[in-house]
């Protein structure tokens, strides 16, 4: 295992519904990478947190955004969800920006109805 | 244009074939290439960073091509535990280090 947790594992929402999903990285780790994975699709970058600070943005609208903790884990917070929001939220944890390998948690299964 | 693409598959071949998944990439500055392993509703594994030079491990063989931007993954002497769906997946290290993941490539090893 990799030591990076996500909870809950699985979530039902309606279309208008907030949502807020939770990471804890694998120790020592100051990098959170959250990632949307459609069904049938490859997953899609959302945002990366580096040291409490956004380090970076993917294509989706500000409705998502996220935090960074001090002890690192992250929290993923979707506003007004909508039908298509439905998918597999999976978060990534990583040591620093120097360093290529992500450690992918769980994920999170979210179905907006 | 995506950023990686790669056959979706599905690949059903028997235990002990070769089978060799390709996948191409459109962003001459990305700087890090892999293989990651997804089984079906779990997260995605990292089965093997992927160098110019080409690397090994056990049955499995990566090998990258950055002019024609081009990746493969070969898979020697199939097992049924190599059942997954493969992604190939490139980095741009562009202030944050985004992973850009293909769709994915479902192998089903039949006994």
């Amino acid at each position: 295992e990799t030591g990076v947790t996500q909870s809950p594992t699985h979530l039902i929402k309606t279309r208008g519904q907030q949502v807020t999903l939770r990471c804890s990285s694998q120790s020592g780790h100051n990098t959170v990478s959250w990632y949307q994975q459609a069904l049938g699709q490859g997953p899609q970058f959302i945002f990366q947190y580096y040291r409490e600070e956004e380090n970076g943005r993917g294509n989706f609208p500000p409705r998502f955004s996220g935090l960074q903790f001090p002890n690192y884990s992250s929290e993923l917070n979707v506003n007004a969800l909508e039908l298509d929001d439905s998918a597999l939220y999976l978060c990534a944890s990583s040591l620093g920006l120097a360093t290529d390998t992500q450690y992918f948690g769980p994920g999170t299964r979210l179905t907006v109805l | 244009r995506k950023e990686v693409e790669q056959d979706p598959g599905p690949f059903n071949v028997p235990e002990g074939a070769t089978v060799a998944f390709n996948c191409t990439y459109s962003n001459s500055a990305s700087q890090s290439f892999f293989w990651y392993r997804q089984d079906c509703r779990k997260e995605p594994k990292l089965l093997m960073s992927v160098y110019s030079s080409g690397n090994e491990d056990g049955r499995f063989t990566a090998q990258l091509n950055r002019a024609s931007q081009y990746i493969s993954l070969l898979i020697r002497d199939s097992k049924l535990s190599d059942s997954a769906t493969y992604l190939c997946v490139v980095m741009l290290k562009t202030g944050a280090n985004n992973l850009f993941f293909g769709t994915g490539t479902r192998l089903t090893v039949i006994p």
